[in-house]
């Protein structure tokens, strides 16, 4: 079965600390891969994507993600983290050319907390 | 270009009753997918439609329905709500139907089903 992993239900970092949040994927065929963010009392957002080309993507906030064929991972990053990145972060994989079963498939998401 | 517009933002039901949830798309968009939010299943897809007709249908029980009209705007019908069924239902709409686009999310229905 497709699947998508976020295996942190919550990180913690300091302000101004890189951050990392984790995404694995299994899925047939090459996956067009997605972050969104919600942030508290407020709707999701996208943040950024991998289609194909380069492996690191760049996207909003000073948001990036680097695309591991390998690892099967999308990992979320951020050099330096501030207090008002704290939400909750989505990874959604959506396999192309699937026919019917196109649709995107979403982790539970990972609660972020960083903190002053 | 105003955003995806989804009304009522709250609603309480008892059980059995049904609801009708709408949602406007990004002008210009013409796919609309619904998806079920609640804290312990995260997001669960629903449908999704493209120029009238249902593309894809998640794994809801068919007292979950929806409909998109010719002006894209999209709604969707649970009848005979059970508790269960309370969360937060979200529209997303996308120019189009490429697997490469990415959804851009209203504010959200929460249903309270007491």
């Amino acid at each position: 079965a497709q699947s998508v992993a976020q295996p942190e239900d919550q990180v913690n970092v300091a302000e101004g600390n890189p951050l990392t949040v984790k995404c694995t994927y299994s899925v047939s065929g090459n996956p067009y891969l997605f972050w969104y963010v919600q942030y508290p009392n407020r709707g999701l957002q996208f943040l950024l994507k991998y289609i194909t080309g380069d492996n690191l993507v760049k996207g909003s906030y000073g948001f990036e993600a680097e695309f591991n064929k390998s690892q099967t991972s999308f990992h979320l990053k951020k050099p330096s983290a501030l207090v008002s990145d704290s939400a909750l972060y989505f990874c959604a994989v959506r396999v192309p050319n699937a026919g019917n079963n196109r649709k995107l498939i979403w982790g539970l998401g990972t609660s972020l907390a960083v903190n002053p | 270009k105003a955003g995806v517009t989804q009304t009522p933002r709250y609603l309480i039901k008892t059980r059995g009753q049904q609801v009708t949830l709408s949602c406007s798309p990004i002008s210009g968009h013409r796919s609309v997918s619904w998806y079920q939010q609640t804290p312990g299943q995260g997001l669960q897809f629903l449908f999704e439609y493209f120029s009238e007709t249902q593309r894809n249908k998640g794994n809801f029980p068919g007292r979950f329905s929806g409909r998109q009209f010719s002006n894209s705007r999209s709604e969707m019908n649970v009848s005979t709500l059970e508790l269960g069924d309370s969360a937060l239902y979200l529209c997303a709409s996308s120019p189009g139907q490429g697997p490469y686009n990415e959804q851009f999310f209203g504010p959200g229905t929460r249903l309270t089903v007491l």
